[in-house]
């Protein structure tokens, strides 16, 4: 069974680019997240989708970040304009079943971006 | 609030020695505790959760932690280091209720001296 798949691996973009950072979550999972980890801090929670709709969206940092999970497959994180502060790794993860929070949360290999 | 927190940001241990990485937890109610471990240049990979029953949790690569509720601790544990145990590891928690999303503390790097 395929694990969650992330898009792409390493990115490094200008300041004020624009980034669009691609997970397929493992088959059949209702769950995807979203989570960052800045150098040298903790891994932060972004949001949650249930299938296509965003259960909970409170750890995104502003409004230059988008996150869409078209038909509850697969989801984007777009980064417009890519501020300085947003370099790290972006790792998205996916789980099964509604509301069962002892579900293991599978995580991705991350995504690593660097805005310069 | 829930929050996590590991002590240590760096802890050595020699081959073949038992290890421990600290980590305690907040939350509001019964917890969900999890293990994550990054290997370098690579995601988190899940190593052991704890959900309810039996505090003393085993998982992948023999690899244990203790659920102490008393004390709000999840220690993990292993008897005897591997150099390939060398990594980064982290702690999580998530209420029973509530949030769905996992908080983790910031990290122990676990070095494994030859």
């Amino acid at each position: 069974e395929a694990g969650v798949t992330q898009f792409p691996s390493h990115s490094v973009i200008e300041k004020g680019q624009t980034v669009t950072l691609r997970c397929d979550p493992i088959s059949g999972h209702d769950n995807l997240y979203w989570y960052r980890r800045v150098m040298g801090k903790e891994i932060k929670f972004l949001l949650h989708f249930v299938k296509e709709s965003k259960q909970d969206e409170s750890g995104m940092p502003n409004n230059r970040f988008l996150a869409e999970r078209t038909g509850g497959t697969y989801s984007t994180l777009k980064v417009q304009p890519a501020e300085l502060e947003d370099s790290g790794v972006y790792f998205c993860a996916s789980s099964q079943g509604r509301g069962s929070g002892g579900n293991t949360i599978y995580f991705g290999e991350g995504s690593w971006l660097t805005v310069v | 609030a829930q929050s996590v927190a590991q002590p240590e940001d760096q802890v050595n241990v020699a081959e073949g020695n038992p290890l421990t990485v600290k980590c305690t937890y907040s939350v509001s109610g019964n917890p969900y505790l999890f293990w994550y471990v990054q290997y370098p240049n690579r995601g988190l990979q899940f190593l052991l959760k704890y959900i309810t029953g039996d505090n003393l949790v085993k998982g992948s690569y023999g690899f244990e932690a203790e659920f102490n509720k008393s004390q709000t601790s999840f220690h993990l544990k292993k008897p005897s280091a591997l150099v390939s145990d060398s990594a980064l590891y982290f702690c999580a928690v998530r209420a029973l209720t509530g949030a769905n999303n996992l908080f983790f503390g910031t990290g122990t790097r676990l070095t494994v001296i030859p």
